[in-house]
């Protein structure tokens, strides 16, 4: 079946600007996690969420990052204002239930210039 | 929260020997612990997996142990091979059914 997708591929915005990315889970999966990856770095967790509870937000780095999820479905990354430093690569995974195997889907390279 | 330190951070080895990497984590209640690989460019995938009612799993060159009473999980490569360059990455669940990731190993597999 098909796996986790992202949307776009690769974003070029101006600082300042707002941008959305685009999650689309496996099918059935509950759980669905954003990261940020810097170039050579770890994975950064941003935000979780697990079917109608409310989403573990902890990782969010500022107030200018919001995430959402529609009907338990697909997740929409919120980068309000963005600055240079948000440049990197926002990746989305889902798993079945939290506890299991995490897919992660291709990521959205973000360059602000 | 589970907290997840990973070493080393990068391990250069010659071909055809044994790579070791090892992960700690803090929360005794986590019970899921995968290995993901992920190479240059692409997204992590996972290799391995170890649920905390066995000690110890193989799948042809790759092992994983766990040691349930001192909190750590290791992955064993043995034979290696340049194709298995990558950055490694453990995780472990921890409250909240969630995954937390280590800092990862950059891998270096010289022919």
């Amino acid at each position: 079946g098909a796996g986790v997708s992202q949307s776009p591929s690769n974003k070029v915005t101006e600082k300042g600007k707002d941008v959305e990315l685009r999650c689309d889970p496996i099918s059935g999966h509950t759980a669905l996690y954003w990261y940020r990856q810097s170039l050579g770095q770890g994975l950064e967790f941003l935000i979780y969420f697990q079917g109608n509870s409310a989403p573990d937000k902890s990782g969010l780095p500022s107030d200018r990052f919001s995430a959402e999820r529609t009907g338990g479905s697909v997740s929409t990354l919120t980068i309000q204002r963005t600055q240079q430093e948000d440049s990197a690569v926002y990746l989305c995974a889902s798993s079945f239930t939290g506890r299991e195997t995490q897919y992660f889907g291709p990521g959205t390279r973000l360059l602000v210039l | 929260g589970e907290n997840v330190e990973q070493h080393p951070s990068t391990l250069s080895v010659q071909e055809g020997d044994s790579a070791v990497i090892k992960c700690t984590y803090s929360d005794s209640a986590s019970n899921y612990f995968p290995w993901y690989k992920q190479e240059l460019g692409k997204r992590p995938q996972l290799i391995i997996d170890i649920r905390s009612n066995v000690g110890e799993k193989k799948d042809q060159r790759i092992a994983v142990t766990l040691n349930k009473t001192a909190k750590h999980f290791s992955l064993h490569i043995t034979e290696t091979q340049p194709e298995d360059s990558a950055v490694y990455f453990c995780a472990a669940t921890g409250a909240g059914n969630m995954l937390t990731f280590g800092g990862g190993t950059r891998l270096m597999v010289k022919p």
